[in-house]
């Protein structure tokens, strides 16, 4: 059981170019969320999917957009990178929103 | 506003001494709480929960506290050990209409052998 996967690992980009981040899950949970890490400010929310078929933003959501694109996938993309942007990066899943994450290993993006 | 906050940002304890990591929080509104631990170069491991109706609940060499009265929320590790060694972070959930979670900033936890 894989739980929740991330890739890539690492990534370095330029400023300007764009990627996706890549999440999936295997625990047909049904809430599935991005968040970014910074140095001393906590997980900070992306945007989520409460269920298939639905997204919202989050606390951080300028410059990013989602796609869920199945129960099982939600990915993060990048339209024009930006060095604000340089974070590690996580996905995670849940039942119902209601408990407990499983969260992915991350993704440590840097932009230059 | 709302907060997840901590006490102490680091804290060292020799092994096999027990740890209390403290949290603080914000809105009264909060139902749900979990402790997360994160290794270095890892994504957040669910540690143990307790929900708004509890005072305590314990895990293996864990246990949670949580004092409604005073937003407080700790974290006991019973007989540290090196592997314990993390940062250890809560987080709050509340019922917004939809489900919100707050997660503190984290605590680094280092054990000497």
């Amino acid at each position: 059981n894989a739980g929740v996967t991330q890739t890539p690992k690492f990534q370095v980009l330029k400023t300007g170019q764009s990627m996706t981040l890549q999440c999936a899950q295997d625990m047909n949970h049904n809430s599935m969320y991005w968040y970014r890490q910074d140095p001393g400010m906590g997980l900070r929310l992306i945007y989520y999917s409460a269920s298939e078929g639905t997204t919202d933003k989050g606390e951080v959501p300028n410059g990013y957009n989602v796609s869920r694109l199945n129960k099982r996938e939600f990915s993060l993309r990048l339209e024009s990178a930006a060095p604000s942007q340089t974070s590690v990066y996580f996905c995670a899943s849940s039942e119902a929103g209601r408990d407990g994450y499983t969260f992915g290993s991350g993704t440590r993006l840097t932009v230059v | 506003g709302e907060s997840v906050g901590l006490h102490l940002p680091t804290l060292s304890v020799q092994e096999g001494d027990n740890s209390i990591i403290n949290c603080a929080y914000s809105n009264s509104a909060s139902d749900y709480f979990i402790w997360y631990k994160q290794e270095s170069g890892k994504g957040p491991q669910f540690i143990i929960d307790i929900r708004s109706n509890m005072d305590k609940r314990q895990g293996q060499r864990v246990t949670v506290l949580l004092n409604k009265t005073v937003k407080h929320l700790s974290l006991q590790i019973a007989a540290t050990q090196p592997g314990d060694s993390a940062v250890y972070f809560c987080a709050e959930t509340l019922n917004t209409g939809g489900f919100k979670t707050i997660f503190g900033a984290g605590t680094r936890l280092f054990v000497k052998a």
